[in-house]
């Protein structure tokens, strides 16, 4: 069965663009995540969403958002960028319940500049 | 709301040696708690999780890992370290009282390193 892939894997931007990342989960699996990783601040929880609807959001600004289609793929939405924003970002999918497993993909590494 | 603390950003055992990894998480409600590992240049993998079923844990790899709601901790272990266990560990919480994926709260990783 193939795994979660997100596209694209490397990514350059300068500050004031907006970026958009894409990400397909493992098939049968309604539910995507999304997080952000970076050496200060470690795995911090962006959104998910939920047969095409956000169930939850952390603690980000507007300036992200995301949202997912009836195949379950999603996309996650950066505007105005900023030097902060680099970093990489996970998906990952499941089931959909809280003891459900999250598959993570390998993720995409956002550089701005 | 909940927390993880994981004890050491770095952690360096011998080849051969016991590995311990700890892990303290604050919830106020009983949570889910899973291991996940991360090589190099690509995304988690889980190691094993805690669901209530059993307090003892076993996962992939030859981990472990015993909840332990006195102590309120996670530790995870390995008897013998191998080189290839080298990378980064992560220790996760969730709320069991949604029945959504709510989102996961990670601790800050601890990097393991194996000595030859």
């Amino acid at each position: 069965k193939a795994g979660v892939t997100q596209t694209p894997r490397y990514l350059i931007k300068t500050r004031g663009q907006q970026v958009t990342l894409s990400c397909s989960p493992i098939s049968g699996h309604r539910s995507v995540s999304w997080y952000q990783q970076t050496p200060g601040q470690g795995l911090q929880f962006l959104f998910e969403y939920f047969s095409e609807t956000q169930r939850n959001k952390g603690n980000f600004p507007g300036r992200f958002s995301g949202r997912q289609f009836s195949n379950s793929r999603s996309e996650m939405n950066v505007s105005t960028l900023e030097l902060g924003d680099s970093a990489l970002y996970l998906c990952a999918s499941s089931y959909g319940a809280s003891y459900n497993e999250q598959f993570f993909g390998p993720g995409t590494r956002l550089t701005v500049l | 709301a909940q927390s993880v603390t994981q004890l050491g950003s770095h952690v360096s055992v011998s080849e051969g040696a016991l590995v311990l990894l700890r892990c303290n998480y604050s919830s106020s409600v009983p949570p889910y708690l899973f291991w996940y590992v991360q090589y190099p240049n690509q995304g988690l993998q889980l190691l094993l999780k805690y669901t209530s079923a059993a307090t003892l844990v076993k996962g992939i790899n030859g981990f472990e890992a015993e909840f332990k709601k006195s102590e309120t901790s996670f530790h995870l272990t390995k008897p013998s370290a191998h080189m290839s266990d080298a990378a980064e560990y992560f220790c996760a919480v969730s709320d069991q009282d949604w029945g959504g994926a709510d989102g996961l709260t990670f601790g800050k990783g601890t990097h393991l390193i194996i000595q030859p």
